[in-house]
């Protein structure tokens, strides 16, 4: 059985570093034409892609952000983590992790999502 | 970056109705679409994926077509548990971009 969760702090205050991390299971981190991604959405707003790491530990980010973001892995404990900078309440929402099949190139995975509000 | 217009943003519509939901790509992605459902407070499930490809599991009336530019995502009796909001997805260059999403609501 696949699954991804999700774990990491419900409330960060302004200009600090978020941490999430993402846990997986029922799959190896070292799948061939699997991708661990991160995707969030704002409260009522559309999905938005983050970060992107590949089997070979390659790393793709969004534009937008990419001089805040970080993806990183631990393959021994099956863990993929996002950091970003200078968090905003902008950047209040619900962060998922999701599983990418490049064979279909679509998520046929995600976790349940973790809520991050961003508050003094 | 190439971009992704769904239309329409909301859609209004009674139970039986059949429903399309469009979704622009600013260049040509070919067949690499997916279509996703997404209810309050849940994490988005694939329907579509390379345009027309079912989901496992998921019910037959729903279905994706387009090519190049242009895809639809179509239901063809909306049921009850079709409320929600969808969204368009493509990849490309090693970026993933979502649609702006189109909420069906009840009539």
């Amino acid at each position: 059985q696949i699954t991804l969760k999700e774990s990491g702090p419900v409330l960060v205050k302004p200009t600090e570093t978020l941490t999430l991390t993402c846990t997986v299971s029922g799959f190896s981190l070292y799948s061939a034409r699997m991708r661990v991604n991160w995707i969030r959405q704002a409260p009522g707003k559309a999905l938005e892609w983050l970060a992107q790491i590949s089997p070979n530990d390659e790393k793709a980010y969004s534009t937008s952000l990419k001089t805040r973001l970080t993806i990183s892995r631990d393959t021994s404990t099956s863990q993929v983590f996002l950091t970003m900078t200078n968090m905003d309440s902008v950047d209040t929402g619900t962060y998922y992790c999701a599983r990418a099949e490049m064979a279909s190139v679509s998520f046929d995975y995600w976790g349940q999502g973790t809520l991050v509000a961003v508050s003094s | 970056d190439i971009q992704m217009t769904q239309s329409p943003s909301t859609l209004s519509a009674s139970v039986g109705d059949r429903v399309t939901i469009t979704c622009r790509a600013s260049q040509s992605i070919i067949s690499w679409l997916a279509w996703y459902q997404q209810k309050p407070g849940k994490a988005p499930k694939r329907l579509i994926y390379k345009a027309s490809s079912l989901e496992s599991g998921v019910p037959s009336r729903f279905s994706g077509s387009g090519s190049g530019t242009e895809f639809t995502l179509t239901i063809s009796s909306l049921q009850p548990d079709d409320f929600a909001t969808y969204y368009c997805q493509h990849f490309d260059n090693y970026s993933w971009t979502f649609g702006q999403g189109t909420k069906v609501e009840i009539k």
